[in-house]
């Protein structure tokens, strides 16, 4: 079973405040990612890194940032959350090569901005 | 560049019955391919994978087959349980690129 942990699991905040989800991983991995789920199930990259101190945007757009200072941890920060945030945020990690390898999944945090 | 359609759902099938669940890809070089399964309120799992063109990849009685002919990996099982129920979704990666997935197929199954 994979060791990615994410919290909070469920997050309802109002418009304005900056947020932090975590994700952490014990698996060692040089890669990781974080993706944003629509209701209609769809998953969009948004964030990935390939090792401490590498960070680069995914394929969608988004104001969120993220840091990777320790190989361990992908923290994802939303500065001035908005209800168009209001999301599943999944975040998964994987080994440098994934080619015959693949990526671990968090449980995920379902976020609500009022 | 690389892509991956899957069949649209949603999906309701009786207990027992066969399923089938279509995937075909676009990827430059040669993909690996994957199937996830996402469990109501959880993460992803990979449920199975292949490397290679005709590796068949299986896992909880489910199998999908490479197809690099008809750039296919459909997902496959001959008899599904209402515990089955779920989203599945197909993937690839090619190359030092990330996994790009399809939009995901909401499989119901009803006792």
């Amino acid at each position: 079973e994979a060791d990615i942990y994410q919290t909070p699991r469920y997050l309802v905040i109002g418009t304005g405040k900056k947020i932090t989800l975590e994700c952490s991983q014990t698996m060692g991995h040089d890669k990781m990612y974080w993706y944003q789920q629509d209701p209609g199930m769809e998953l969009h990259l948004i964030h990935y890194s390939y090792g401490v101190n590498s960070t680069e945007k995914g394929d969608l757009s988004s104001e969120s940032t993220v840091s990777r200072i320790r190989t361990e941890h992908f923290p994802l920060t939303l500065e001035s959350a908005r209800p168009s945030h209001t999301s599943q945020y999944l975040c998964a990690s994987g080994p440098w090569d994934t080619s015959t390898d693949t990526q671990y999944f968090g449980p995920g945090t379902r976020l609500t901005v009022l | 560049g690389n892509s991956v359609t899957q069949m649209e759902g949603p999906v309701t099938l009786s207990e027992e019955a066969f399923l089938t669940i279509n995937c075909t890809y676009t990827a430059t070089g040669y993909p690996s391919l994957f199937w996830y399964v996402q469990y109501p309120g959880e993460g992803l799992q990979l449920l199975l994978k292949a490397t290679k063109a005709d590796d068949k990849g299986s896992n909880k009685g489910f199998e999908a087959t490479y197809r690099k002919e008809t750039t296919s990996f459909h997902l496959e099982k001959g008899s599904v349980q209402v515990s089955d129920s779920a989203v599945y979704f197909c993937a690839l990666i090619a190359g030092a690129n990330n996994l790009f997935f399809g939009t995901g197929t909401r499989l119901t199954v009803i006792p």
